[in-house]
């Protein structure tokens, strides 16, 4: 997974709690994302990041919060979950902005 | 809104045959097309990808085939095993970043 660990792997969470997912790269690549996985949707881009302290909105990003402090971490935080933010969660990281490498996916469940 | 529709959704062929996977677009500012793999319970991985100026790319059994004029392009796979069973996602972006996917296609080989 060229790299990249997310961690946690699964969690389940109660509505209305915080919850923050963590992603990491051993890589140095630039651009890091976090995207979300649902059936029928294919992958959807939540938010991303060209630089530490550089991000930007992606097409699902209401509810969801990123942040960027080092080159290596990517945390993507849901403020207060709610069911319908239950996916599965892959970060990814790419050199230029072309071909993007995904890490094993974070399984979020909020009931 | 899907920007990228991808069929079929499911496809079963006889190991050794021609699995052919389409997605077509409506963003002529889509500049970069790349084809993801996934297996069950891991991340997409980067399969294969092509530019809009070449019509067609090879690498190994994996070949694109790009139609700029009907904003189409399609994966062939050629002597399919049962190894590629998984699911195949289409994607597309203007300058690498923001992919955009296709809804999946779950290819099995029957052996």
């Amino acid at each position: 997974d060229a790299g990249i660990t997310q961690s946690p792997r699964h969690k389940v969470t109660e509505t209305g709690t915080p919850v923050t997912l963590r992603c990491h790269q051993t890589e140095n690549h630039r651009y890091m994302y976090w995207y979300r996985q649902d059936p029928g949707h294919g992958l959807r881009l939540i938010h991303y990041s060209y630089g530490v302290k550089d991000t930007d909105k992606g097409e699902v990003s209401d509810g969801y919060s990123v942040s960027r402090s080092k080159t290596e971490d990517f945390l993507l935080t849901l403020e207060s979950a709610t069911s319908s933010q239950t996916s599965v969660y892959f970060c990814a990281i790419s050199e230029v902005g072309y071909e993007q490498y995904f890490g094993p996916g974070t399984r979020l469940t909020v009931t | 809104q899907q920007q990228v529709k991808q069929s079929p959704q499911s496809l079963i062929v006889q190991k050794g045959g021609i699995p052919i996977i389409n997605c077509a677009y409506e963003n002529t500012a889509f500049d970069y097309f790349p084809w993801y793999q996934q297996f069950p319970g891991k991340g997409p991985a980067l399969l294969i990808a092509i530019r809009p100026d070449v019509s067609e790319k090879k690498e190994g059994r994996f070949t694109i085939s790009f139609n700029k004029s009907a904003k189409q392009f399609s994966l062939h796979i050629m002597d399919s095993q049962p190894g590629d069973s998984a699911t195949y996602f289409c994607a597309a972006s203007i300058q690498g970043n923001k992919l955009v996917f296709g809804a999946g296609t779950i290819l099995r080989v029957k052996s």
